[in-house]
């Protein structure tokens, strides 16, 4: 199946810095991305999905000046959390679907996820 | 908006069979997924249904019923490493985005 990679795998920040999280698919063309994030013992709850070429679309409750969301490639969406607060503190999974027929044409690959603290 | 309900936690013996059930209240229903989570972990994906029947892959099968808004996951000859989370998923309208159920929580005691 397709891989999605993300970086980093885990941060720790201090209160009031920011964190970029990256989000690439390796070997297909993801025009779209999402951005979850899941607290502990939680499912996942999408944030915004992240569309090449223009702006993303965020989910009702998501700060979009806090969670910016940059889709610059076909390959590469990325996550930057501004201000980081301890509330803030999760697990953060991006996922993209590869429409190609090898891979079924609907599956949700999803990435490695970044654990993010802040302190 | 979409509803999707699946059991909290669930407790099965290694080597016997588990159905996991998920129903979902939606418009616009375009398929559903099973994914197996483990604790820390992203989610892999298990299954996708789009019509109604059974769909079977190895140890497991899922089963979609779109009139009932009814999905199930079957587990048989349980491992102990299959002890994580189900999450059921629902693709609804025109939109993309996948929609999760808040997970049911299996573990597989010897």
């Amino acid at each position: 199946g397709a891989v999605v990679s993300q970086h980093p795998s885990w941060v720790i920040c201090k209160s009031g810095t920011s964190v970029k999280i990256e989000c690439r698919s390796l070997d297909f063309q993801a025009t779209t991305m999402f951005w979850y994030r899941q607290f502990p013992k939680q499912s996942l709850m999408l944030m915004a999905t992240s569309n090449e070429g223009s702006k993303a679309t965020y989910e009702q409750g998501v700060e979009k000046d806090k969670f910016l969301i940059n889709h610059a490639s076909l390959t590469l969406s990325t996550l930057t959390v501004t201000s980081a607060h301890p509330e803030d503190s999760s697990f953060y999974i991006c996922s993209a679907r590869d429409y190609r027929p090898t891979s079924g044409g609907n599956e949700q690959f999803f990435g490695p996820g970044t654990r993010l603290t802040v302190l | 908006g979409q509803n999707i309900d699946q059991p909290t936690e669930m407790t099965a013996t290694e080597g016997a069979i588990v159905q996991i059930n998920c129903t979902y209240q939606t418009s616009g229903f375009n398929g559903l997924f099973w994914y197996q989570q483990h604790a820390g972990e992203a989610p892999t994906f298990l299954s996708y249904n789009v019509l109604d029947g059974l769909e079977e892959k190895g140890r497991f099968s899922s089963f979609l019923s779109r009139s009932k808004g009814y999905s199930y996951l079957l587990l048989k000859e349980l491992q102990m490493k299959d002890s994580a989370s189900y999450l059921c998923a629902v693709w609804a309208g025109g939109y993309q985005k996948v929609t999760f159920g808040t997970g049911t929580k299996l573990q597989v005691i010897p």
